[in-house]
C-alpha cells in the first residue's frame, strides 16, 4: 500500500521568496516519487521525478527536490519564486510491480505567488 | 517528442446516456492507467490495463465503467449511464520502460 501526504493545501509565498512545498510518502516497497505541475484547467505535467538514483532531483522550472528516506519526505523547492509558478501541485508515489505502476497523488497544493 | 493525446477535450451529456472517452497513448508503451479528478480534488486512480485486459481497478471503477483497447492505438474509457457524480476530469496515462506515466491532457465531462 501506498499514500502520499501533503501538508498545506494552500501555500502563499512573496514573488522572489523560496518555495517550499512539503510531501510525506509511505511505501512499503522502494518508492518512485513525483511531481506534478497543473496550471488552471489543463492537464498534469511532470516537474521532476525520483527512481532511486541521485537523492536530490532537479526539475524543469527551476524546481528541485529531495528525497529523504529516514524522514519519508520529498519536500519540493525553488529558491526564487515567480508570478508563473502560481499553480496547484501535486506529490505522487508509486511502485513498480512487473512493469506496471500505480501512481497515488497526494491532495494538491495551491501556491499562490504574491506581486 | 511522444505524448499521449485524449479526445474529446470537453464531452457534455445528459444523465444516464453513455459517453466514450478517447485516448491515444504513446506508441511503444504497454501500460495504460485512466485517473479521474473531480473539481477541486485530488487525482485518483481508476483502472489499469495491460496485454488487452484489466490489471488492477480501484472501488471507483463500478460496473458502469469499462475500458477497452479496440485497435493498436486507442484506449477507452466507457461509462455505461452517466451519473451527474461522474462530472471530473478524466486523465489517460500510459508508460513505457522509464517507470514514468506520460498523462494525456484530460477530458473534462459534464453530466448534467
Amino acid at each position: 500500500a501506498q499514500s502520499v501526504t501533503q501538508l498545506g493545501s494552500h501555500v502563499s509565498v512573496s514573488e522572489g521568496a523560496l518555495v517550499l512545498l512539503r510531501c510525506n510518502y509511505s511505501s512499503s516497497v522502494p518508492p518512485y516519487l513525483f511531481w506534478y505541475v497543473q496550471y488552471p484547467n489543463q492537464g498534469l505535467q511532470l516537474l521532476l521525478k525520483y527512481t532511486s538514483a541521485a537523492t536530490l532531483v532537479k526539475g524543469i522550472n527551476g524546481f528541485e527536490a529531495e528525497f529523504k528516506k529516514s524522514e519519508t519526505s520529498f519536500h519540493l523547492t525553488k529558491p526564487s519564486a515567480h508570478m508563473s509558478d502560481a499553480a496547484e501541485y501535486f506529490c505522487a508515489v508509486s511502485a513498480v510491480s512487473g512493469g506496471y505502476q500505480k501512481v497515488t497523488f497526494g491532495i494538491g497544493t495551491k501556491l499562490q505567488v504574491i506581486p | 517528442e511522444p505524448e499521449v493525446t485524449q479526445t474529446p477535450s470537453h464531452q457534455v451529456t445528459q444523465m444516464g446516456q453513455e459517453v466514450i472517452l478517447r485516448c491515444v497513448p504513446i506508441s511503444n508503451h504497454l501500460y495504460f492507467y485512466w485517473y479521474r479528478q473531480i473539481l477541486g480534488q485530488k487525482v485518483e486512480f481508476l483502472v489499469s490495463f495491460y496485454n488487452n485486459e484489466i490489471s488492477e481497478k480501484s472501488e471507483i471503477f463500478d460496473d458502469q465503467f469499462s475500458v477497452e483497447r479496440p485497435d493498436g492505438s486507442n484506449f477507452t474509457l466507457k461509462i455505461r449511464s452517466t451519473k451527474l457524480e461522474d462530472s471530473a476530469m478524466y486523465f489517460c496515462a500510459s508508460t513505457g520502460d522509464s517507470y514514468e506515466q506520460y498523462f494525456g491532457p484530460g477530458t473534462r465531462l459534464t453530466v448534467t
